[in-house]
């Protein structure tokens, strides 16, 4: 079957780093994105890897390993805003995306 | 364009109710996609379009269910006989077939279904 995990819940302090894990089981492989979503709304597209290493944007990154099935996502400077639920998600061999759970991502003063 | 729109944002209804649900995705996205989300999970997928064919539909997917695209353009998902595991955030998504690889989605705000 086809499996995404991310950790459910995570808290860290305004101004800090944060390092979001993902990792995937899926028939093929097109690539891995990283979508934020705040409670309520709908979810908004952050990143995009395919290829092995790290992509930067601003204050927020993504790698990729695809030979251990695994990313993360990296925020840096924390902000209020940046609470929201950050969703993993795989684009497997038929071009369908596979979501994870989401990882809800609660930031304190 | 300002994006994706749902209609309407938030519908409430009694069991055996049918509801539809309308998505007017960006016009010149060709591939329009309907999923649902329950709170904490990721979206689950029900269907996509490609223009006006219905190229796949989730299994999860009851007869109850059903989705048209008739123009190519906007596309309504209606449940009919609605029971109230059918309470959830369905969510209308387009995108752009010449970025299929890059799955890049774009989402509306979604219509929030209670079922009483």
């Amino acid at each position: 079957g086809q499996n995404i995990d991310q950790p459910t819940e995570m808290t860290a302090t305004e101004g800090a780093i944060v390092q979001i894990n993902c990792t995937y089981q899926t028939s093929g492989f097109n690539g891995l994105f990283w979508y934020q979503q705040h409670a309520g709304e709908a979810p908004t597209f952050l990143s995009y890897n395919v290829l092995d290493g790290l992509e930067e944007k601003g204050r927020f990154s993504s790698f990729l390993s695809r030979s251990k099935g695994y990313s993360y996502l990296l925020l840096k400077e924390l902000q209020m805003k940046d609470s929201a639920s950050y969703l993993c998600a795989v684009l497997d061999s038929n071009y369908q995306l596979i979501w994870g759970a989401g990882t809800k991502l609660i930031i304190k003063p | 364009d300002t994006g994706v729109s749902q209609d309407p944002r938030h519908k409430i209804t009694k069991r055996g109710q049918n509801v539809t649900f309308r998505c007017d995705p960006i016009s010149e996205h060709n591939r329009l996609y309907w999923y649902r989300q329950t709170l904490g999970q990721g979206p689950e997928f029900l269907t996509y379009f490609q223009n006006e064919a219905q190229l796949e539909k989730s299994r999860l997917l009851s007869d109850r269910f059903s989705a048209e695209r008739p123009k190519g353009s906007f596309s309504t998902l209606e449940i009919q006989r609605t029971e109230q595991g059918d309470s959830a955030m369905y969510l209308c998504a387009s995108s752009l077939v010449l970025d299929v690889n890059t799955g890049e989605l774009f989402f509306g705000e979604g219509s929030r279904l209670t079922v009483l």
